[in-house]
């Protein structure tokens, strides 16, 4: 059992390209969400999902696009990149309202826009 | 407004020493839980312990314990007999079940150094 998958762990852009960072998960989660990790400020929330053809924004959502066709991939996408979106991104997953509610974390990406 | 609150941002410990972690919350849901992380220097998320909103049953596991208040909005975390394999950055974190339509928000994270 995978749990959530992301890739690529690693990733350099240049200012102003745009890539897409992948998130799976095999656990029939609905929910899935995208948090950057910034220094000194914990875990921002970016965009969520609750369920396939369902998102909303985050905190800070500006400058990302998500979409979700299925249940097990909720790809985030940088459309220009800046340096400001030079972090830690981290995929999550859930259950909603039931009993084993919790979340499984992705092992996180680490981006680096020049 | 920030939902989750944890004060203090770096703590030093000699091994051996207890050492508590703070953090409150706010909401308006009456249905929410609340989660600890740990993040050690690896960088990913461990998993800790998770609350509901009706259940304020204090519990100790291991070393860790928790105190959850729901008077004071408080949900404090204590490492009894630190170890050096502590040292990382834990975070409290919340999520509202209507209000927040599942949403999980973290506090800032406190980083807590074990010297041994």
């Amino acid at each position: 059992n995978a749990g959530v998958t992301q890739t690529p762990k690693f990733q350099v852009l240049k200012t102003g390209q745009s890539m897409t960072l992948q998130c799976a998960q095999d656990m029939n989660h609905e929910y899935m969400s995208w948090y950057r990790q910034d220094p000194g400020m914990g875990l921002r929330l970016i965009h969520y999902s609750v369920g396939a053809g369902i998102t909303d924004q985050g905190e800070v959502p500006n400058g990302y696009n998500v979409s979700r066709s299925t249940t097990e991939d909720f790809p985030l996408r940088l459309l220009s990149a800046a340096p400001s979106q030079t972090s830690v991104y981290f995929c999550a997953s859930s259950y909603v309202g039931r009993d084993n509610y919790g979340y499984t974390f992705g092992s996180g990406t680490r981006l680096t826009v020049v | 407004a920030q939902k989750v609150t944890q004060a203090q941002t770096e703590i030093s410990v000699v091994e051996k020493e207890d050492v508590t972690l703070d953090c409150v919350y706010e909401t308006r849901d009456t249905t929410y839980y609340l989660f600890w992380y740990k993040q050690p220097p690896s960088g990913e998320l461990v998993f800790l312990i998770r609350r509901n909103s009706f259940d304020e049953q204090n519990e100790i596991s291991g070393r860790y314990s928790w105190n959850f208040q729901k008077s004071t909005s408080s949900f404090n975390f204590t490492i009894t007999a630190s170890q050096v394999v502590d040292s990382a950055v834990y975070f409290c974190a919340l999520s509202e079940m209507y209000y927040g339509n599942n949403r999980l928000a973290f506090g800032k994270g406190n980083q807590v150094v074990v010297i041994p």
